[in-house]
């Protein structure tokens, strides 16, 4: 079945760094999305994108779907502190009918 | 517009008993999905409804788990004869068509 390998697995950062994240796919999809997650709370979208090649800005969060379509990344400038949070990349196949792939996630731990 | 809701927030359960959970998907979406998410775990896709419709069913949904949407708007998941292993968060999203994949804050299960 379809796997995503999203990495880091953690991330220990200052307050006020860049942060990139990324996710591979073994298999194609047509749409990537990214989320965070807070204790306790459903993770929420972030960034959605839909194309190839796309690249799409969010505030500080910024991320691409790969040319390739089995690639994804998100990268967050200027890190605070509220953006401490588990973030997840998944990943849609076809006709965005088919239940989301998730990556592992990557945990952000911002130091002040 | 609310949001996704789903209740309860929380269920402690013996093992053995039957529990149901409610998702109240956001009011014009069509698709309704269910996750399962254990600690340190991305969601994991359980099935998905469009309008009344069950299309899909992962192999992770077991006999003991029944899903309905009766009308195409809420929808039910129940879990027969609960066992340890199904402790997890269990998280409800809807979108309209392939957009606006929106998770609500999940219903914690836990059986002791």
């Amino acid at each position: 079945g379809q796997q995503l390998n999203q990495s880091p697995q953690s991330m220990f950062i200052q307050e006020g760094e860049d942060v990139s994240m990324n996710c591979t796919s073994s298999s194609i999809f047509n749409t990537w999305l990214w989320y965070k997650q807070d204790p306790g709370e459903g993770p929420v979208l972030l960034i959605a994108l839909y194309k190839a090649g796309e690249l799409t800005s969010n505030g500080r969060l910024t991320a691409q779907f790969g040319i390739t379509r089995k690639d994804s990344f998100l990268n967050i400038s200027a890190s605070i502190p509220s953006d401490v949070g588990i973030y997840f990349c998944a990943g849609q196949g076809g006709g965005g009918a088919d239940g989301l792939t998730f990556g592992k996630g990557t945990h952000l731990i911002i130091q002040p | 517009d609310t949001g996704v809701s789903q209740d309860p927030r929380h269920k402690i359960t013996k093992r053995g008993q039957n529990v149901t959970f409610r998702c109240d998907p956001i009011s014009e979406h069509n698709r309704l999905y269910w996750y399962r998410q254990t600690l340190g775990q991305g969601p994991e896709f359980l099935t998905y409804f469009q309008n009344e419709a069950q299309l899909e069913k992962s192999r992770l949904l077991s006999n003991r788990f029944s899903a309905e949407r009766p009308k195409g708007s809420f929808s039910t998941l129940e879990i027969q004869r609960t066992e340890q292993g199904d402790s997890a968060m269990y998280l409800c999203a809807s979108s309209l068509g392939q957009f606006g994949y929106t998770f609500g804050s999940g219903t914690r299960l836990t059986v002791v």
